[in-house]
């Protein structure tokens, strides 16, 4: 059972440059979403779905786009790669309800990214 | 603003003893809590939740206490294991429209020693 996979595990990339991270789950989670992990910060919410074709922000949305075309899937795009987005990227899926006693989140392994 | 913090970054316990992680916040809309465990290069793993509609909730070695009036959680281990060194998250969730969102602390990083 492979979970949450997220590719790559590791990128740098130039300011400017585009990028997507890949996340994929084999669970038939209706819920996934993006965090990422900075130093002192905690994990902080970008971007969730609850389901195929529905997406919303979370604490950090700038700079970011997602979509979510297949219950299994959920990239998250960089645009325009900049400095402050060097970070940890988690991916992670649950099954709905989320909050309120529901399901915990399942995380991949994560996705370092640096910008230069 | 944070609405979950972890205001200890670091612990350090002799092995066998209690590990107590804590946690506060600050949206009494919140009625889920979980504590996460992560070691250096792999994601989160869920560890233990508590609903609030409970004080208590122990799971082996492991016990979450809420406390909603003091807005408190802590996380007790008991007893430490070294294999109980990593990183230990908060996190909080409310129902409604932000149901969905998980609010994360920042993290306790405990060592266990040998």
């Amino acid at each position: 059972n492979a979970g949450v996979t997220q590719t790559p595990k590791f990128q740098v990339l130039k300011t400017g440059q585009s990028m997507t991270l890949q996340c994929a789950q084999d669970m038939n989670h209706e819920y996934m979403s993006w965090y990422r992990q900075d130093p002192g910060m905690g994990l902080r919410l970008i971007h969730y779905s609850v389901g195929a074709g529905i997406t919303d922000q979370g604490e950090v949305p700038n700079g970011y786009n997602v979509s979510r075309s297949t219950t299994e899937d959920f990239p998250l795009r960089l645009l325009s790669a900049a400095p402050s987005q060097t970070s940890v990227y988690f991916c992670a899926s649950s099954y709905l309800p989320t909050g309120g006693g529901g399901g915990e989140l399942f995380f991949g392994e994560g996705s370092r990214l640096t910008v230069l | 603003d944070q609405q979950v913090k972890q205001n200890s970054p670091s612990l350090s316990v002799q092995e066998g003893r209690i590990s107590i992680l804590n946690c506060d916040y600050t949206n009494s809309m919140f009625d889920y809590f979980l504590w996460y465990k992560k070691y250096p290069a792999e994601g989160p793993t869920f560890l233990i939740s508590i609903s609030s509609i409970k004080d208590k909730n122990e799971d082996g070695r492991f016990t979450v206490f809420l406390n909603k009036s003091a807005k408190h959680l802590s996380l007790h281990i008991v007893p430490s294991q070294p294999g109980d060194s990593a990183v230990y998250f908060c996190a909080a969730s409310a129902r409604g429209s932000t149901g969905n969102q998980f609010y994360f602390g920042t993290g306790t990083s405990l060592t266990v020693i040998p």
